[in-house]
């Protein structure tokens, strides 16, 4: 079983601020990483797969980067909203299955 | 345009209950999860699938059984219902075939079935 650790386990944002967390993972047998976004009572949905050691990815106002060496991911939110109020779930894959991290509940008040 | 569908969103059972879950996916994918979500742990694989009829142990089996008799069906059991299996169980299916292709790992969740076990 990898050790994820995300941190921190949860933030509050006032909206229109900009926010960043973080993924830790073992940088061995690494295949790829993948974000996930859990909004209450709805399903958790891919945002990313990075697999590349520098990789950068966004989707409208979330970017994330990746750190293969040391085993880390930055998800980044730029200029929050409400509908971005979620929990925040990351999983570093090894051949093929994902290993999730326990989540950074993220709370955007207007 | 539902893909992946969990046949029961709450259920209330009784220790010592037989339990079945099923999931349903209907986008023709190979492989298929079942998670645990339980506050402060995360998901947390209990058995996955990579093919019909095959069957592989995740990382906290015990207390389950699972069953794929047909490709898109995939069916968690607990054969003997306990308290601290109460908790949300989430099914999930992947492409799969090219698993080097990390977008052929990409996850799609079904809604959740949320357990209690008295």
């Amino acid at each position: 079983i990898l050790n994820v650790e995300q941190s921190p386990q949860s933030l509050h944002v006032q909206e229109g601020d900009s926010t960043n967390f973080t993924c830790s993972f073992p940088s061995s047998n690494f295949y790829a990483l993948h974000w996930y976004r859990w909004e209450t009572a709805k399903s958790p949905e891919a945002l990313f797969v990075m697999t590349l050691n520098g990789d950068e990815k966004k989707k409208g106002r979330i970017s994330a980067t990746l750190n293969t060496k040391e085993g880390y991911s930055y998800l980044y939110i730029k200029g929050s909203q409400p509908e971005d109020s979620a929990t925040y779930l990351c999983a570093p894959q090894s051949w093929g299955k994902l290993q999730f991290g326990a989540g950074t509940q993220v709370v955007v008040t207007p | 345009d539902v893909k992946v569908t969990q046949s029961s969103r709450y259920l209330v059972k009784r220790t010592g209950e037989k339990v079945f879950l099923e999931c349903v996916q209907d986008m023709d994918h190979e492989n298929m999860f079942w998670y645990r979500q339980d506050p402060g742990l995360g998901l947390r694989l209990i058995y996955f699938s990579y093919d019909v009829k095959m069957k592989e142990k995740g990382d906290i089996p015990e207390g389950y059984s699972v069953s794929r008799e047909k490709k898109e069906r995939f069916s968690l059991i607990l054969e003997s219902a306990s308290t601290n299996q109460t908790s949300m169980y989430l099914c999930a299916s992947s492409f799969g075939r090219n698993w080097w292709q990390a977008g052929a790992n990409v996850l799609t969740f079904g809604a959740g079935s949320r357990l209690t076990v008295l």
